[in-house]
């Protein structure tokens, strides 16, 4: 399984919509989750089963799609959301795990 | 507090031999699902291994399979990683990290059988401690 993150920069404004995309090269499970990477940071949990959001997430953070193509939305760009952010899938059986390679949301 | 706290990395020769530690606190390690994930130098996050609850299913990426044993010590609240045969590709950060996830079962042949996990996110992360792997 290889996943596809679509495009690999976004350049953008704050208060921009800002849609990543994540291309599996074969259907997957529902086990589909973003985190978002900051330099120097370890990576933070935004959303799990494709759409649900973790803990603590604000609400402009949304998740969706199925099959082989899914989506990450931020409806209006933060300063705090300029980062690196990573899909990634789980497999049923084995409990293997695959990332993307990230897109980052730098500021335009 | 949830926390992870990973220990052990460095500097080896290609060849050499490491063994990474995480501690866990301030949730029920014994019940987590956990795993290791690393980062290349300016690269993204690469999966390397994971361990059932018990200790009991362990599963690897394929470029670790034979080199590295992921294994834990729950009445200590450790995870491991010992890796051996270290190439200077396995220089990375590594993460250790807590798989959120949930038993579930099927009926099947009159009874309700274990049919796996659900996957909830990798919901805890530590911060990480750095193999160089180098001449």
């Amino acid at each position: 399984l290889v996943l596809t993150q679509s495009p690999a920069t976004l350049s953008l404004s704050p208060g921009d919509r800002a849609t990543l995309s994540c291309r599996a090269s074969e259907s997957v499970t529902t086990y589909v989750a973003w985190y978002q990477q900051k330099p120097g940071q370890a990576p933070r949990l935004l959303i799990y089963d494709v759409s649900n959001r973790a803990t603590g997430i604000p609400a402009r953070f949304s998740g969706g799609g199925s099959g082989t193509d899914f989506t990450l939305t931020i409806s209006s760009l933060e300063p705090e959301d300029f980062a690196v952010y990573y899909c990634q899938q789980r497999g049923n059986w084995p409990p293997d795990f695959t990332f993307g390679p990230g897109t980052k949301v730098d500021i335009k | 507090e949830v926390r992870l706290v990973e220990s052990g990395g460095g500097l080896v020769q290609p060849g050499g031999s490491l063994r990474l530690s995480c501690a866990a606190s301030g949730f029920t390690f014994s019940t987590s699902w956990m795993s290791w994930v690393r980062q290349g130098p300016g690269n993204g996050l690469e999966w390397v291994a994971n361990i059932k609850e018990d200790g009991s299913q362990k599963y690897y990426v394929d470029s670790v399979k034979g080199r590295f044993t992921i294994s834990r010590d729950n009445p200590k609240n450790s995870l491991f990683l010992q890796m051996n045969r270290l190439r200077v590709e396995d220089t990375a950060v590594y993460f250790c990290v807590r798989e959120r996830t949930e038993s579930f079962h099927e009926f099947w042949n009159g009874q309700y059988v274990h049919a796996g996990y659900h996957f909830y996110g990798m919901d805890v992360w530590g911060q990480g401690t750095t193999v160089t792997v180098a001449s």
